[in-house]
């Protein structure tokens, strides 16, 4: 089947506008995570999704960022009056459940750039 | 702080070498897992090793676990030039939370 698919692959946008990134994950993976990584870095985790349970949002850095979840499919990331330091891949993954020796599976990631 | 270093932060090698990273991290683990990633792509899973193993092989990869160091490495035998890529060890922590936890990667750099 088909892998982590995430959309677009490229996004410019100016400073202070609004940009929504999708995830489409694995069907059937009822885990859907999002991280961010900035240039020549690792990945930040951002938030986590499993099952109908409350996210994990631990990891976003400012009340700009948001997600939803449609269920156990669809996923977006929605970064609003988004800053030049936003600017960097954001990377979905998803795993067949949020159990701890379970493998993500990452989609190619969204590269932002904030001009 | 990220639990997961790797060292070293870049590595270059000769075609048909073996390369070896390293990866610290601090906290008790269910598992570690190494992820490779190649320029601009998203990553991909290479190997993953319980906390109650100590030595893992597939393919051309070796990983080890030293749980009493907390450390692991992982080598990668007569390497070629399609290894070329970034590599990241993650960790599971033993707690409640599930959720990886990824180090800061080796840029590994194959010199034909």
């Amino acid at each position: 089947g088909a892998g982590v698919s995430q959309s677009p692959s490229n996004k410019v946008t100016e400073k202070g506008k609004d940009v929504e990134l999708r995830c489409d994950p694995i069907s059937g993976h009822t885990a859907l995570y999002w991280y961010r990584q900035r240039l020549g870095q690792g990945l930040e985790f951002l938030i986590y999704f499993q099952g109908n349970s409350a996210p994990d949002k631990s990891g976003l850095p400012s009340d700009r960022f948001s997600a939803e979840r449609t269920g156990e499919s669809v996923s977006t990331l929605t970064i609003q009056r988004t800053q030049q330091e936003d600017s960097a891949v954001y990377l979905c993954a998803s795993s067949l459940e949020g159990r701890r020796a379970n493998i993500q599976y990452f989609g190619a990631g969204t590269r932002l750039s904030v001009l | 702080s990220q639990q997961g270093e790797e060292d070293p932060q870049a590595l270059s090698i000769q075609e048909g070498e073996n390369a070896t990273m390293n990866c610290s991290y601090k906290t008790s683990i269910n598992n570690l897992q190494w992820y490779r990633q190649n320029s601009g792509r998203g990553l991909v899973h290479l190997i993953l090793i319980r906390s109650n193993e100590r030595e893992k092989h597939s393919g051309r990869l070796r990983v080890t676990l030293d749980t009493s160091k907390k450390s692991s490495s992982l080598l990668i035998t007569a390497s070629r030039a399609a290894d070329t890529a970034s590599y990241f060890c993650a960790t599971v922590p033993y707690s409640y939370d599930e959720k990886l936890t990824f180090g800061t990667g080796t840029r590994l750099t194959i010199i034909p």
